[in-house]
């Protein structure tokens, strides 16, 4: 089945930065589209950023732009999210999840685990 | 952006119960609504797009509906393995959003 394996999380200060992972496998990671997704403590699911199959297109949430890249090396079979200047507000739990489409737009059709992110001095 | 409003927040029942949630947007979706179950510590699950379609071995006590701006995902006979948190998510737009989720509980 497919797997998604993130990494990278950890305690951060303030104003810091941190470079998430999620490798990829047992499916043509190249093939589709990727997205972060995170959860506060507490909170319900925030969508963080987009990343099309190629690169080509990127989103981000207004809460992360700016401050945040997401990025991808499909020779790797992996996607990154590049975080600088954290703020507390970013502390959650960062999940990667694949896309799949119907005609009726995207959906998030398998998620990782998650890998925490404190940021706290 | 696209507000998506979830109710109730939290609601507690027993096993054997019908259980229905509810999901409002603030403008028509076209029915690119998604729903999602998550429990603590696990991957959230993918359970229904395009509002009504279940994703494949989803059981088939799991069942959505609506149109435009309103939405319901419907559990026919709540089992112990579905006591967890529900969100719906709109993809019509970007930033894709989610409710803000509905905590369903053991009464």
């Amino acid at each position: 089945e497919v797997q998604l394996v993130e990494s990278g999380g950890g305690l951060v200060k303030p104003g810091g930065s941190l470079r998430l992972s999620c490798a990829a496998s047992r499916f043509i990671f190249s093939n589709y589209n990727m997205n972060w997704v995170r959860q506060a403590p507490g909170k319900g699911l925030e969508w963080v950023s987009s990343i099309s199959s190629t690169s080509t297109y990127i989103f981000y949430a207004d809460s992360v732009k700016g401050r945040f890249t997401i990025s991808r090396d499909n020779a790797k079979n992996s996607l990154y999210l590049q975080m600088n200047s954290l703020g507390a507000e970013d502390t959650a739990v960062y999940y990667c999840a694949r896309v799949g489409y119907s005609g009726y737009g995207d959906y998030f059709d398998y998620w990782g685990q998650g890998t925490l992110v404190t940021v706290s001095s | 952006d696209i507000q998506m409003t979830q109710s109730p927040s939290s609601l507690s029942a027993s096993v054997g119960d019908r259980v229905t949630i509810t999901c409002r947007a603030s403008q028509s979706l076209s029915s690119y609504l998604n729903w999602y179950q998550h429990k603590p510590g696990k991957a959230p699950k993918f359970l229904i797009y395009g509002a009504s379609t279940l994703q494949s071995g989803v059981p088939s006590r799991f069942s959505g509906s609506g149109s435009g701006t309103d939405y319901t995902l419907t559990i026919s006979s709540l089992q112990p393995d579905d006591f967890a948190t529900y969100y719906c998510q709109q993809t019509y737009s970007t930033p894709l959003t989610f409710g803000g989720g509905t905590r369903v509980e053991i009464k």
